[in-house]
């Protein structure tokens, strides 16, 4: 079947607006995870997902930043008010069912610049 | 929390040569350490991974050694190829959540 796909592939906004970014996980996985890549940095972790619950939101930078996940299955990342350093390839991965041991599959990401 | 270092961050090696990248991890309740190599423009993908209950795993020309006492782990690439240049990202995994290195570039000269 199909992999992990995010929309939009790139997103140019102006700094003070409001983003949404979608994934499509892998269908019948579980667990969903969101990570942000700074130019040349490694993944830093945002959020992660079982089912529609979040158990870990540890990583999410500041309140302008949200996730939910609905039915199971398709996540939404928002980010409010958007600053020049959210600009960042935004990552989402996605596994069968979130134990520590897994492999997590990830998708093409979403390239934000904030203007 | 998880704290994983990786090491080198950039590395160039001649075709046919082998390559080496090391990563350390500080969460003894880590039992999952995945390596991904991620190309231009694309999301990471994993190529090999290992359990805690395995000390050493080899697919063809890619091996992965885990000790678990030193808290670290190695990805070992041998006889490399152009189409190996990518960046590789190791990472620790416990209850759900993955801690990833910083990355390494790596660079195949033909």
């Amino acid at each position: 079947g199909a992999g992990v796909s995010q929309s939009p592939s790139n997103k140019v906004t102006e700094k003070g607006k409001d983003v949404e970014l979608r994934c499509d996980p892998i269908s019948g996985h579980t667990a969903l995870y969101w990570y942000r890549q700074s130019l040349g940095q490694g993944l830093e972790f945002l959020i992660y997902f079982q089912g529609n619950s979040a158990p870990d939101k540890s990583g999410l930078p500041s309140d302008r930043f949200s996730a939910e996940r609905t039915g199971g299955s398709v996540s939404t990342l928002t980010i409010q008010r958007t600053q020049q350093e959210d600009s960042a390839v935004y990552l989402c991965a996605s596994s069968l069912e979130g134990r520590g041991s897994e492999t997590q599959y990830f998708g093409p990401g979403t390239r934000l610049l904030v203007l | 929390g998880e704290n994983v270092e990786q090491h080198p961050s950039t590395l160039s090696v001649q075709e046919g040569d082998s390559a080496v990248i090391k990563c350390t991890y500080s969460d003894s309740a880590s039992n999952y350490f995945p390596w991904y190599k991620q190309e231009l423009g694309k999301g990471p993908q994993l190529i090999i991974d290992i359990r805690s209950n395995v000390g050493e795993k080899k697919d063809q020309r890619i091996a992965v050694t885990l000790n678990k006492t030193a808290k670290h782990f190695s990805l070992h690439i041998t006889e490399t190829q152009p189409e190996d240049s990518a960046v590789y990202f190791c990472a620790a995994s416990s209850n759900g959540k993955s801690t990833f290195g910083d990355g390494t570039t790596l660079t195949v000269k033909p």
